[in-house]
């Protein structure tokens, strides 16, 4: 089945800084990639997605790009603000199987 | 307002003491979910449910139970909890029972803690 590891764990930016957050799968056959975002004390929400027919996606100061060949994908924020503050979760499916996460991503955004 | 509720949000509770987590989703969803997560793991799925009646396994169905006897409720229930099941649990539902590409909206989790 899907296996999906995410790297780092935890990260810390300055204000203003860029963070990028990376993930990678193991089934090739996997065609799409959402990117969840857990605030503290809620449960995680979708912020953006990308499927395997495009390379990348922006919506406003966050990014998604995907690398079928290498089988990863990559979360980008531009200019951070304290509020990007929280967990991010990376996942991957086929369409027709579970959705599966990564472990999560601790960003913390200093002012 | 279209949400996934779940009850309650914290719960301390003693070993083997039955207790159910319920879930309620108010957008008519087909699939819904529930998982855990615990430090280092993310989420990991417990069980599922395709539509009315229909439930299945997921990763780690162990000392879980559900049922789905109305479309918009999924209770979790725990019949003999035990201390490995202190966890944060998450309910989620998304439209199609069919695609996991749909979008899936999580409740706002449930902090259980077993003594």
């Amino acid at each position: 089945g899907e296996n999906v590891e995410q790297h780092p764990s935890t990260l810390s930016v300055q204000e203003g800084d860029s963070a990028v957050i990376k993930c990678t799968y193991s089934d090739s056959a996997s065609n799409y990639f959402p990117w969840y975002k857990q605030e503290l004390g809620k449960g995680p929400q979708l912020i953006i997605d990308i499927r395997s027919n495009v390379g990348e996606k922006k919506d406003q100061r966050i990014a998604v790009t995907l690398n079928k060949t290498a089988k990863h994908f990559s979360l980008h924020i531009t200019e951070t603000q304290p509020e990007d503050s929280a967990v991010y979760f990376c996942a991957a499916t086929t369409g027709f199987q579970k959705l599966v996460f990564g472990t999560g991503t601790r960003l913390l955004v200093s002012p | 307002e279209a949400q996934v509720t779940q009850n309650p949000r914290y719960l301390i509770t003693v070993t083997g003491k039955k207790l159910t987590v319920t879930c309620s989703q108010n957008m008519n969803h087909e699939y819904m979910s529930w998982y855990r997560q615990d430090p280092g793991l993310g989420l990991r799925q417990i069980y599922y449910s395709m539509n009315v009646e229909v439930t299945d396994k997921g990763d780690v169905p162990e000392g879980y139970k559900v049922s789905r006897k109305e479309k918009r409720n999924f209770p979790l229930i725990l019949e003999s909890p035990s201390p490995n099941q202190t966890s944060l649990y998450f309910c989620a539902s998304s439209q199609s029972r069919l695609r996991s590409t749909d979008t899936q909206y999580f409740g706002p989790g449930t902090r259980l803690t077993v003594l």
